[in-house]
């Protein structure tokens, strides 16, 4: 069946601008996890959803940072006035269920790039 | 709080060559470990997991972990190493009862023939 797909798989923007990043989880699955890998450092988890409700929310780094998540599938994480450090690649994992033990299944990532 | 160290950055061993790459962990009890590996192109694929029991876990593609809890570790092995097993790898742990991953840095390998 279709993995977790997520777009665009790049995205070139400028300082400043807001973007959006979207994730298509896998059908039936109820977690959606984001993180993000920046150059040279490990994957840095962002925030995790269950359903539609986010009760994790932790690792988003700053207020610029959003996610939503509707009719507990597509998940859109958006970044505003984008900083040259939100450089990354943004990776999104879905799971059956939001336990740790669940295998996480990653998309292809999105390379943002912040000129 | 729970952190992941993988003390090697790169690693280069030879086509037909055993493989072991090193993984630490800080957290105050055992946490669920994972390895996962990322190839070029394609997104992060689970290769193995441990959450108790036997300390030795096999996973996909050959490879295999060993956890030892005196030393935090959770180190991934493989007897003899493929030109297709060039990719990073990523040891991550999970809270019992918790819901995301701590990764560590990755450790990429290249396979010389």
């Amino acid at each position: 069946g279709a993995g977790v797909s997520q777009s665009p798989s790049n995205k070139v923007t400028e300082k400043g601008k807001d973007v959006e990043l979207r994730c298509d989880p896998i059908s039936g699955h109820t977690a959606l996890y984001w993180y993000r890998q920046s150059l040279g450092q490990g994957l840095e988890f962002l925030i995790y959803f269950q359903g539609n409700s986010a009760p994790d929310k932790s690792g988003l780094p700053s207020d610029r940072f959003s996610a939503e998540r509707t009719g507990g599938s597509v998940s859109t994480l958006t970044i505003q006035r984008t900083q040259q450090e939100d450089s990354a690649v943004y990776l999104c994992a879905s799971s059956l269920w939001g336990a740790v033990q669940e295998t996480q299944y990653f998309g292809p990532g999105t390379r943002l790039l912040v000129l | 709080a729970q952190s992941v160290t993988q003390p090697d950055i790169h690693i280069t061993v030879s086509e037909g060559a055993s493989l072991e790459l090193r993984c630490n962990y800080s957290y105050g009890a055992t946490p669920y470990l994972f390895w996962y590996v990322q190839s070029p192109g394609q997104g992060l694929q689970l290769l193995l997991k441990y959450f108790s029991g036997d300390t030795l876990v096999q996973g996909i593609k050959g490879f295999e972990a060993e956890f030892k809890r005196s030393q935090s570790s959770f180190n991934l092995r493989k007897p003899s190493v493929h030109w297709s097993d060039a990719a990073e790898y990523c040891c991550a742990v999970g809270a019992v009862n918790g819901n995301k991953l701590v990764f560590g840095a990755g450790t990429i390998l290249r396979v010389k023939s």
